[in-house]
């Protein structure tokens, strides 16, 4: 099972509001990523880093910005909040540094925008 | 253009009952491809992996198979549960020193068992 945890699960919230969305992983994995998912839809990259102090924006643009302070934490912001990023949002760490590494998710963030 | 994709986008079946699900890829170079399973409102878990020089892996009541050659891949559920009501989503990785050594996503096809 996988060591690593999002919240909130359920977030609404209304237009214009600051919010963050936390996770954090006890694996030790250097590399974290921020995915966007809509229902019934594809996984799309928003953010993703290789290690503390290292933060690069995926192939969606995303007006959301993230942070990598410490291995473990991997908390994604929205200054301003508009009904266009309700969405899910999912984290995740890879087990190790090829390519073969195995993506570990968490349960997923699901952000309602009034 | 790497691309995956899948079909069926979407598939109904009885409980006890066997299907297959198609992965098909234009990612070059290839690396690997993994099949994920992902319950509603939860995040993917992963199936089992496959390597070039693979070509058929079982994970209990899964088989995925892969020709590197034709580029398709198929994950085959024997004996279908209630429980193998799920997205399924095929991702091919690559080498390309991209952001995750150019992992690409399937669109993923939905099953659901029927009693």
């Amino acid at each position: 099972e996988a060591d690593i945890y999002q919240t909130p699960r359920y977030l609404v919230i209304g237009t214009g509001k600051k919010i963050t969305l936390e996770c954090s992983q006890t694996m030790g994995h250097d590399k974290m990523y921020w995915y966007q998912q809509d229902p019934g839809m594809e996984l799309h990259l928003i953010h993703y880093s290789y290690g503390v102090n290292s933060t690069e924006k995926g192939d969606l643009s995303s007006e959301s910005t993230v942070s990598r302070i410490r291995t473990e934490h991997f908390p994604l912001t929205l200054e301003s909040a508009r009904p266009s990023h309700t969405s899910q949002y999912l984290c995740a760490s890879v087990r190790d540094s090829g390519n073969t590494g195995e993506l570990f998710f968490g349960e997923g963030s699901r952000l309602t925008v009034l | 253009k790497n691309q995956v994709e899948q079909s069926p986008q979407s598939l109904i079946i009885l409980e006890g009952k066997n299907c297959t699900l198609q992965c098909n890829y234009t990612v070059s170079p290839f690396s690997n491809l993994r099949w994920y399973k992902q319950d509603t409102g939860r995040g993917p878990v992963s199936l089992t992996i496959m390597t070039f020089s693979e070509n058929t892996k079982s994970n209990g009541r899964y088989t995925a198979t892969l020709d590197a050659d034709t580029k398709q891949s198929s994950l085959h559920i024997t004996a279908s549960q209630l429980s193998d009501s799920a997205s399924y989503i095929c991702v091919v990785s690559g080498y390309n020193g991209g952001s995750q050594g150019n992992l690409i996503f399937g669109k993923g096809t939905k099953l659901s068992v029927k009693p």
